[in-house]
């Protein structure tokens, strides 16, 4: 079955220094591949979405990269900040069943 | 969550009993989907429209039925809550294909004693 994972432990980062998720998919090609923001007792809001035949993105701070060689995301906040602490989400589409599969996220925590 | 309300925002009821949430979208988008969080999952699926009177089984849809009789209203109802129903519950919209960007609403937590 397709399977997501994403660092389960919480990852903490000095202020302004670069954080780096990851998301690794298995037995899944997925067409594309869409990272998520999610705050405490709030919905989760999108950030991103690479494409397959797309090396990388970026936005402002955020830049994604998408192996589908490696079956790999790398999410990269840049000059993080305090209020970059949340927890991250990925998800990638189920062409065949027009799904999104889910991974559990990564707390992640910006220490000033 | 703009343009996107779901109510009750908490609710707790008793095993047994029928439980209806209700997704409310004013951005008239086609798609709309109802997703459970639990800690240590993803988020997951149970059922999803797309279009009026249109509707199809998510991942975990056992135990849940939804109706969509107007655009802007989505309801996902628990037939009889169990304790393992326990969650919180996300609305999500999408305007073009399915799997396109999805906007969530602020969520609905459910304790089921």
């Amino acid at each position: 079955s397709q399977k997501i994972e994403q660092n389960s432990e919480a990852l903490n980062i000095q202020e302004g220094k670069t954080a780096t998720l990851t998301c690794n998919y298995t037995n899944y090609s997925p067409a594309y591949l869409q990272w998520y923001r999610q705050d405490p007792g709030r919905g989760p809001v999108f950030l991103l979405l690479i494409r397959e035949n797309e090396k990388e993105k970026r936005k402002e701070r955020l830049k994604v990269t998408f192996d589908t060689t490696l079956k790999q995301s790398l999410f990269h906040i840049t000059a993080s900040q305090p209020a970059d602490s949340a927890t991250y989400l990925c998800a990638l589409d189920m062409d065949s069943n027009y799904q999104l599969i889910w991974g559990a996220g990564t707390k992640l925590i910006i220490k000033p | 969550d703009a343009g996107i309300t779901q109510s009750p925002r908490h609710k707790v009821t008793e095993t047994g009993t029928p439980v209806t949430l209700r997704c409310h979208q004013t951005e008239n988008h086609r798609y709309m989907y109802w997703y459970r969080q639990d800690p240590g999952h993803g988020l997951r699926l149970i059922h999803y429209s797309y279009g009026v009177k249109d509707t199809d089984k998510g991942e975990v849809s056992d135990g849940y039925s939804v109706s969509r009789s107007k655009t802007e209203d989505f309801l996902l109802t628990l037939e009889s809550a169990t304790s393992s129903q326990t969650s919180v519950y996300f609305c999500a919209i999408s305007d073009r294909a399915i799997q396109e960007t999805q906007y969530f609403g602020p969520g609905t937590r459910l304790l089921v004693l």
